[in-house]
């Protein structure tokens, strides 16, 4: 089975720029998540999703970034205008429900450098 | 809010020992999930193993077991006969039962197997 799918692998943009991050979660999965990597800050949850709804947002940074979930197999991660301070890897992943124990389901990441 | 501790920012181990890897948490929840994922230089994160605040048994896979001591809000990580394969940065997570799948990562700990 097919995990969860990420694109582009790596991104390099420059200051102001639009940058859009998409996801395809595992099939029948129905929370997805959004996180960033950074030295810095390490690993935070920026929104998640359920059935295709956003229930917590409160980590995604600032009004540059928004995220969609347009259906159960797709959701994207905007950044408008970016700046360097974004440069980070982007993981998302999904979550088979919201049953007590399952563990997410991470993709390879996006690796963003904006210059 | 909750907050995850990993004091160890890097260990090494020698092939075939055993290692344990210090998390620990602080809470108010008085439900919650603890998970410790696996991230190796090619930088997918790898589930490795979870722990629900009301088992009363450890849990194991494998070669991962978690030395979980509620009372002292820990969930150490042992990593039993070390393969060079092993060689990664290891995550603490934790998540509320009541916001299930809401994630909050420690800093990690980079473990080196040497032969």
């Amino acid at each position: 089975d097919a995990g969860v799918i990420q694109s582009p692998r790596h991104e390099v943009t420059e200051m102001g720029q639009e940058v859009t991050l998409r996801c395809k979660p595992i099939s029948g999965h129905n929370s997805l998540f959004w996180y960033r990597q950074t030295m810095m800050r390490g690993l935070e949850l920026l929104i998640y999703f359920n059935n295709n709804v956003p229930i917590d947002d409160s980590g995604m940074p600032e009004d540059r970034f928004s995220a969609k979930m347009p259906n159960a197999s797709f959701s994207t991660l905007k950044i408008q205008p970016s700046e360097p301070r974004d440069s980070a890897v982007y993981f998302c992943a999904s979550r088979p429900g919201r049953g007590e124990g399952e563990t997410q389901y991470f993709g390879p990441g996006t690796r963003l450098l904006v210059l | 809010a909750q907050k995850i501790t990993q004091t160890q920012p890097g260990m090494f181990v020698q092939e075939k020992e055993a290692v344990t890897l210090d998390c620990t948490y602080d809470t108010s929840d008085p439900s919650y999930g603890l998970f410790w994922y696996k991230q190796p230089s090619s930088g997918e994160m790898i589930f490795l193993i979870y722990q629900g605040s009301y088992d009363q048994q450890n849990a194991t896979e494998g070669r991962y077991s978690l030395n979980f001591q509620k009372a002292r809000k820990s969930a150490n990580l042992v990593i039993s006969a070390s393969q060079l394969g092993d060689s990664a940065m290891y995550f603490c997570a934790m998540t509320p039962t009541d916001s299930w799948g809401k994630l909050q990562f420690g800093a990690g700990t980079q473990v080196v197997v040497t032969p």
